[in-house]
């Protein structure tokens, strides 16, 4: 079977830093996605890794160890709009796309 | 700007009234997927359109089915809603199977 595991709520404030992590067993491997989505909106796509190591982008980095099947998410100099659901999903060697529950982060002021 | 259309935004139907959802997409892409999410839920696989090949999930109930006419429009019929697919429904495209997802803006069903 499939599954990923992320933590259900997180709250940080304004301007700080945070870690949202994922691990993941899947039956395959093909690459990892992090998705951030809004409440009642369509997921909008944030970063992808499919080696080991760290992907930089912005205010966004992703990371990846496949060896321990492991994924996170960090978010820098937090927004209010940043407030939403991060969606960890891994791509099997199908093609398929499977998600986390997601991670709703709540930023404060 | 090429996209991912799905209409409409907001869809409400009566139970066990037959309904469909629409997806339309200018990407061109050949691939094209139909996940049903739930409130604070993941986003769940119903099928996928593999160019005309169509995949059923293994857990996906009978009462959904899907039919592709063209490369641009793909349908998700619904043939007795009940109160438990009450959800957003989300078409997304690929080119081929080995690539990045966009996803439509999303269709939420309310079944009254």
């Amino acid at each position: 079977g499939q599954n990923i595991d992320q933590p259900t709520e997180m709250t940080a404030t304004e301007g700080a830093i945070v870690q949202i992590n994922c691990t993941y067993q899947t039956s395959g491997f093909n690459g990892l996605f992090w998705y951030q989505q809004h409440a009642g909106e369509a997921p909008t796509f944030l970063s992808y890794n499919v080696l080991d190591g760290l992907e930089e982008k912005g205010r966004f980095s992703s990371f990846l160890s496949r060896s321990k099947g492991y994924s996170y998410l960090l978010l820098k100099e937090l927004q209010m709009k940043d407030s939403a659901s991060y969606l960890c999903a891994v791509r099997l060697n199908t093609g398929k796309l499977i998600f986390g529950q997601g991670t709703t982060l709540q930023v404060k002021p | 700007d090429a996209m991912v259309i799905q209409n409409p935004r907001y869809q409400v139907t009566q139970f066990g009234k037959p309904v469909t959802l629409s997806c339309s997409q200018t990407l061109n892409h050949n691939v094209m997927y139909w996940y049903q999410q739930k409130s604070s839920q993941a986003p769940k696989l119903l099928f996928h359109y593999y160019d005309k090949d169509f995949n059923n999930e293994a857990d996906t109930p009978d009462n959904f089915q899907s039919r592709r006419p063209n490369t641009s429009f793909c349908f998700l019929d619904i043939r007795s809603p009940g109160l438990g697919d009450a959800a957003m429904y989300l078409c997304a495209t690929s080119r081929d199977a080995g690539n990045g997802y966009t996803f439509g803006s999303g269709t939420r069903l309310t079944v009254v």
